[in-house]
């Protein structure tokens, strides 16, 4: 059984441009968040898709965009990259009639904007 | 609001046990939990403990809460050289799921 897994697993770019990450969730699992983790920070909830659609939204800018698909696979887009977004990006699978609220956490894509 | 804090570093000799601990300021948690991350690696979960708990054990791991004064711990007994990680406390509030990471505790293990 597979766990999350997330593409590309290292990615440069450069201020200006635009990226796209990709995210499988654990088999079974409906729902997909995104997180960003900064060095030596903690993971910060950039936002969260369920049905297609997104269910909840952290304190991030616009540029930072979602889309779900309907086998629940997700994309996670940036445009407009700025050099602070450097940074781990993790994606969590879960199951939204889970009777407890576990992620289950990808390795992460490492972006980094030069 | 939501904030949780934890202290920055750990170091604890092999066998010893480890206490790492965490605060929280929202009242209305639902869940908490403790996550390990080791280098170049995503978030492992370890435990997590239902707010109207006060103590979950599951093998050499036990958290306790103490939901009055927004404390959460985690006590691993012998500790081995595997257990150096960062180790993340983490809140979730209703039923959406959204969770909510302190800093990370860097845990060294001394051979």
């Amino acid at each position: 059984d597979a766990g999350v897994t997330q593409s590309p697993t290292h990615l440069i770019k450069t201020r200006g441009q635009q990226v796209t990450l990709r995210c499988s969730p654990k088999s079974g699992h409906d729902t997909v968040s995104w997180y960003q983790q900064a060095l030596g920070q903690g993971p910060q909830f950039i936002f969260q898709y369920y049905e297609e659609e997104e269910r909840q939204r952290g304190n991030f800018p616009d540029r930072f965009s979602g889309h779900q698909f309907p086998n629940y696979s997700s994309e996670l887009n940036v445009n407009a990259l700025l050099l602070g977004d450097s940074a781990l990006y993790l994606c969590a699978s879960s199951l939204a009639t889970g009777s407890n609220e576990k992620l289950f956490f990808g390795s992460g894509t490492q972006l980094s904007v030069l | 609001g939501e904030d949780v804090e934890q202290s920055l570093f750990l170091s604890v000799r092999e066998g010893d046990s480890s206490v790492i601990n965490c605060t929280y300021t929202d009242s209305s948690s639902t869940y908490l939990y403790w996550y390990k991350q080791e280098p170049g690696a995503g978030l492992q979960l370890l435990t997590y403990i239902f707010s109207n708990m006060d103590m979950k054990q599951d093998q050499r791991l036990t958290v306790l809460l103490n939901k009055k004064d927004k404390h959460l711990s985690l006590r691993i007994a012998d500790t081995q050289t595997g257990d150096s990680a960062i180790y993340f406390c983490a809140e979730s509030i209703g039923g959406y799921q959204k969770v909510t990471f302190g800093t990370g505790t860097k845990l060294q293990v001394i051979p």
